[in-house]
């Protein structure tokens, strides 16, 4: 069972501050997705990555996608309190094409103190 | 604007029960998938659907089926719930594609089994 581990799995920051959040595995993904789940809301998409290496921007969030494609991270600068709630990368397995299932990592708990 | 709803926001059941949960979308999607959800294991895939009366086991298919008779609809059914079913279920939606599409959630299901 291919596994997604991210870390660390809680973070409690203050307003302004920046942050990484790693996703690892032994395994290769064709693409790889981060979500981010706010209190009583189901997830929802970020950002989708889909060449080794490659990066993407979203504001005050920068992914990247590693260049073997067994990892991600994301990283975000002077964090607001409107960035809180649980961060899930998700990959699809395999080489390439389109499975359409996902495998979801452990998720990534952060808490922007204003 | 794109739609996933699930029958209950909160449902609390008493081992032994069937319990059905429910779920529509109204975006002609062909795939369907049903998640639980626990503190530090992310999501794990119970069943997914990639068309009418289709089907395939994710995960930890073990005291669960599906049901999907409506390409709109897709349920999911605890045969006897047990306590280890008390748990956050999450149900979403994606298209056909070339690449890994975005999978779209629902609000969830928070069902506690005494």
């Amino acid at each position: 069972t291919q596994l997604l581990e991210q870390s660390p799995q809680f973070l409690s920051i203050q307003e302004g501050e920046n942050l990484t959040v790693y996703c690892n595995s032994s395994s290769v993904f064709s693409s790889l997705q981060w979500y981010r789940q706010e209190p009583g809301e189901g997830p929802v998409l970020l950002v989708t990555v889909v060449t080794g290496g490659e990066v993407k921007k979203l504001k005050r969030l920068t992914f990247q996608f590693g260049d073997a494609r067994k990892d991600s991270s994301l990283h975000i600068t002077a964090a607001q309190p409107g960035d809180t709630g649980l961060y899930l990368c998700a990959g699809e397995p395999g080489y390439g094409g389109a499975t359409n299932k996902l495998i979801f990592g452990t998720g990534t708990l952060l808490a922007v103190q204003p | 604007d794109v739609k996933v709803t699930q029958s209950s926001r909160y449902l609390v059941k008493r081992t032994g029960e069937k319990v059905f949960l429910e779920c529509v979308q109204d975006m002609d999607h062909e795939n369907m998938f049903w998640y639980r959800q626990d503190p530090g294991l992310g999501l794990r895939l119970i069943y997914f659907s990639y068309d009418v009366k289709m089907k395939e086991k994710g995960d930890i298919p073990e005291g669960y089926s599906v049901s999907r008779e409506k390409k709109e609809r897709f349920s999911l059914i605890l045969e006897s719930a047990s306590t280890n079913q008390t748990s956050m279920y999450l149900c979403a939606s994606s298209g056909t594609g070339t690449r890994t599409d975005t999978q779209y959630f629902g609000p969830g299901t928070r069902l506690t089994v005494l």
